[in-house]
């Protein structure tokens, strides 16, 4: 069993729909974070919480320390939001979920 | 401010072959580490480093696996001798501080081993 699960595995949504990510963990942690990865891309740190919920343009991300639980919701989805989002947490070491592929038709 | 670098982008090499892989982080990041993707499965933590010593290589698969960081700067990462099962992503990231502070992510070595 992986140290971090993500659902859905695969996410198909129409534009403009309000999307959620789920991450649960069952490691101590210092930190939590949300990484996104597009198409042969690199990987991009889109936030990293220890509490609480951050907001970056549409996108926002909650953390429950005592559920060892976060999500991750893009409002008013876009096709440019296509990618595969990745959880990740920071304890001893990084464990990296499978990630949630995501595809946003026009 | 650059990113972290990771060179080359792609690799195709044979069974048995010798394959080095750079990473070159944010200047000034004491930490840097390596973590790879094979198909299918989730991204691995294979090691870190603080400034040129190893912090953690608990990830590191075998001992065809060798990583050095000389003078604390750029990070190397050598398959010798390559197997098939180790084709996949490679990714550098650096931080300032460990747990603290951002992670910043390389693109990635698409390493195919044939």
């Amino acid at each position: 069993k992986n140290e971090v699960e993500q659902s859905p595995q695969n996410l198909t949504a129409q534009e403009g729909e309000f999307i959620t990510i789920n991450c649960s963990y069952s490691v101590g942690i210092s930190a939590l974070h949300w990484l996104q990865q597009h198409p042969g891309g690199g990987i991009v740190s889109l936030f990293m919480l220890s509490s609480g919920k951050k907001k970056h343009g549409r996108l926002i991300a909650t953390i429950n320390i005592q559920e060892k639980h976060s999500s991750l919701h893009i409002t008013a989805s876009h096709p440019r939001d296509s990618a595969v989002y990745i959880c990740a947490v920071t304890g001893n070491q990084f464990y990296f979920g499978t990630g949630t592929s995501l595809t946003v038709i026009p | 401010e650059a990113g972290v670098t990771q060179f080359p982008s792609h690799s195709v090499i044979e069974k048995g072959q010798t394959v080095t892989l750079r990473c070159d982080p944010i200047s000034g990041h004491d930490n840097l580490y390596w973590y790879r993707r094979v198909m299918g499965k989730e991204i691995k933590f294979l090691l870190h480093f603080v400034k040129e010593s190893k912090q953690d290589e608990s990830g590191m698969p075998n001992n065809r696996f060798l990583a050095e960081r000389t003078g604390g700067t750029y990070s190397t990462l050598k398959v010798q001798p390559a197997e098939l099962e180790d084709s996949g992503v490679y990714f550098c990231a650096s931080s300032q501080g460990y747990g603290v502070g951002g992670y910043t992510f390389g693109s990635g070595t698409r390493l195919t081993v044939v």
